[in-house]
């Protein structure tokens, strides 16, 4: 079966650095993304990842390694806005997008 | 990024009546888009793949006769909720497929909250 795996919940402080993990599982991969989605919106497009490495976009970055099934979504400087659910989502072999269940964060001062 | 509409962005109706969602991308051409229904906590759940100027493609489960989809255009595409009742109130989001040069990315809607009395 198709899965993707995250964290339900992670807590950070206001000011500091983040690391949201993703593993998968699925019938192929034409890509990794994630987004940011706060409560009672839409989901907003963050980042996407076809090729294994580092993507950086202003305070955001996001890493992939498709030999491990692994992305992370760095989050720097983090601010009490950055408070939401991060979904990651994989694009298998039928370009369908694959969502993991999203992670809350919560964002202390 | 491109620009996703949805409208109307909230919507009560009685159980029975049939309710009309629309989904725009204004700055691009979308052949493909999406429709997503999101309960509270939990995460985006596909109900249709829609292709302009064909049918959709609905997901285990889905009744497309209940959820009535129409792509007429690569920059309009409309789920028609049918005799909709209580348990059809939910978070209804559309998404559009942008293809451009070495990036294939799906950008949603703001989403249609849609409550049945």
């Amino acid at each position: 079966g198709q899965n993707i795996d995250q964290p339900t919940e992670m807590t950070a402080t206001e000011g500091a650095i983040v690391q949201i993990n993703c593993t998968y599982q699925t019938s192929g991969f034409n890509g990794l993304f994630w987004y940011q989605q706060h409560a009672g919106e839409a989901p907003t497009f963050l980042s996407y990842n076809v090729l294994d490495g580092l993507e950086e976009k202003g305070r955001f970055s996001s890493f992939l390694s498709r030999s491990k099934g692994y992305s992370y979504l760095l989050l720097k400087e983090l601010q009490m806005k950055d408070s939401a659910s991060y979904l990651c989502a994989v694009r298998d072999s039928n370009y369908q997008l694959i969502w993991g269940a999203g992670t809350k964060l919560i964002i202390k001062p | 990024g491109a620009v996703v509409s949805q409208h109307p962005s909230r919507v009560i109706c009685k159980s029975g009546t049939s309710v009309k969602i629309e989904c725009r991308s204004l700055d691009f051409q979308a052949t493909t888009m999406f429709w997503y229904r999101q309960f509270p906590k939990q995460s985006l759940m596909l109900m249709a793949t829609s292709n302009e100027g064909s049918k959709a493609t609905y997901e285990q489960g889905v009744e497309k006769d209940k959820f009535l989809i129409n792509h007429a255009s690569l920059t309009l595409s409309t789920l028609t909720v049918t005799s909709a009742h209580p348990e059809d109130s939910s978070f209804y989001i559309c998404s559009a497929r942008a293809l451009a040069w070495m990036t294939d990315t799906q950008y949603f809607g703001p989403g249609t909250r849609l409550t049945v009395l």
